[in-house]
């Protein structure tokens, strides 16, 4: 079946502009993350999602990061004005809201270059 | 706070050679562990899980874990690699029960040499 997807695959941007990543889950998975990967930093989670509301925002880095998914299923992570550290692999993952199985499945990720 | 150390940044092995990544995780409570892998230019997949049961948890590709409670450790282990395990692996963990995100480990660098 398919997995997770997102898009882009690569993004590259200048210092100071908007972008938006998207993220299609596994369909019936009702649990939606982000996760960062940068280089000396490892992953790092950003914020997840229970359907369309967002328990656990705890992780995102400033307020120019913010994530919304609508009709439980695609969600999309906007970051504003962006900054060269803003630059990593962007990963989303999706699972099961269920207590024995909550494995996560990670998608191949966004890369994103600001210069 | 939970945490996750994995002892070795960068492993490299002979095919044949076994195989044993450490992974020792901070957190008080019942958990769930797991090893993820990520082959080059490849996204990140479940390599096994431990949720309860049988502390020895077997995954795919021959490697397997042992949860360890007392010394909070799910070391991965593969008695012999291969080349094509030239790989990074990141041992993870949530809470029991829980919905939330993963901690990972800053990932171990396994690299083959054929």
């Amino acid at each position: 079946g398919a997995g997770v997807s997102q898009s882009p695959s690569n993004k590259v941007t200048e210092k100071g502009k908007d972008v938006e990543l998207r993220c299609d889950p596994i369909s019936g998975h009702t649990a939606l993350y982000w996760y960062r990967q940068s280089l000396g930093q490892g992953l790092e989670f950003l914020i997840y999602f229970q359907g369309n509301s967002a328990p656990d925002k705890s992780g995102l880095p400033s307020d120019r990061f913010s994530a919304e998914r609508t009709g439980g299923s695609v969600s999309t992570l906007t970051i504003q004005r962006t900054q060269q550290e803003d630059s990593a692999v962007y990963l989303c993952a999706s699972s099961l809201w269920d207590r024995d199985h909550n494995e996560q499945f990670f998608g191949p990720g966004t890369r994103l270059t600001v210069l | 706070a939970q945490s996750v150390s994995q002892h070795n940044h960068h492993v490299i092995l002979s095919e044949a050679a076994s195989l044993e990544l450490g992974c020792n995780y901070s957190y008080g409570g019942t958990v769930n562990l797991f090893w993820y892998v990520q082959y080059p230019g490849q996204h990140l997949q479940l390599l096994l899980k431990y949720f309860s049961g049988d502390p020895l948890v077997k995954g795919i590709k021959g490697f397997e874990a042992e949860f360890i409670k007392s010394k909070f450790s799910f070391n991965l282990r593969k008695p012999s690699v291969q080349w094509s395990d030239t790989a990074e692996y990141f041992c993870a963990v949530n809470a029991w029960g829980s919905q939330g995100n993963l901690i990972f480990g800053k990932g171990t660098k396994l690299s083959v040499k054929p």
